[in-house]
């Protein structure tokens, strides 16, 4: 198995654009998560679906914040308009079969 | 409250030299815990996880943690570090039911040829 595969592993873009990244989940996993990594907060759970329902999104910090699962296999968050303070790394993982997470690569977000 | 607490936000050690990386939780019932490594630039790995029985548990890399319920712990241990294993550190409790995390903030580890 390849693990989770994130795309595109780095992302520069400017203060008011569009930012969509994905994620591909490990075959057979159930939960996905969308993580954010800043050196000031550290580790932050943004959402997580299970079976590709939203279970709890208290993590999203803003309403520029979204994300979906149309399948099992694919999941997208959104950041629209990006800032400059979205500038991160977003990870993505599955929750394994006993009850670890399997993290991806990330994805490193600058915003200028 | 859930919560992880990593004391230690750097730690230097020698190569050769044993290393303890200390996790603390705060969680009301029986907790699954784990210890990720991140090196930079990259994901999180996953290097050990304790769900029940034996509260020594042995991890990838050399590794092992040790849960002592009284002191809400699970320390990570390794007899000799090796100049690759120099990154960051993380320990995370897992809730039951929702399977969502806590992490800690992290150890940053260094080690010296």
């Amino acid at each position: 198995d390849a693990g989770v595969i994130q795309s595109p592993r780095h992302e520069v873009t400017e203060m008011g654009q569009e930012v969509t990244l994905r994620c591909k989940p490990i075959s057979g996993h159930d939960y996905l998560f969308w993580y954010r990594q800043t050196m000031m907060r550290g580790l932050e759970l943004l959402i997580y679906f299970n079976n590709n329902v939203p279970i709890d999104d208290s993590g999203m910090p803003e309403d520029r914040f979204s994300a979906k699962m149309p399948n099992a296999s694919f999941s997208t968050l959104k950041i629209q308009p990006s800032e400059p303070r979205d500038s991160a790394v977003y990870f993505c993982a599955t929750r394994g079969f006993l009850n670890e997470q399997f993290f991806g690569p990330g994805t490193r977000l600058t915003v200028l | 409250a859930q919560s992880v607490t990593q004391p230690d936000i750097h730690i230097t050690v020698s190569e050769g030299a044993s290393l303890e990386l200390r996790c603390n939780y705060s969680y009301g019932a029986t907790p699954y815990l784990f210890w990720y490594v991140q090196s930079p630039g990259q994901g999180l790995q996953l290097l050990l996880k304790y769900f029940s029985g034996d509260t020594l548990v042995q991890g990838i890399k050399g590794f092992e943690a040790e849960f002592k319920r009284s002191q809400s712990s699970f320390n990570l241990r390794k007899p000799s570090v090796h100049w690759s294993d120099a990154a960051e550190y993380f320990c995370a409790v897992g809730t039951s039911g929702t399977y969502k995390y806590i992490f800690g903030t992290g150890t940053r580890l260094k080690v010296l040829a």
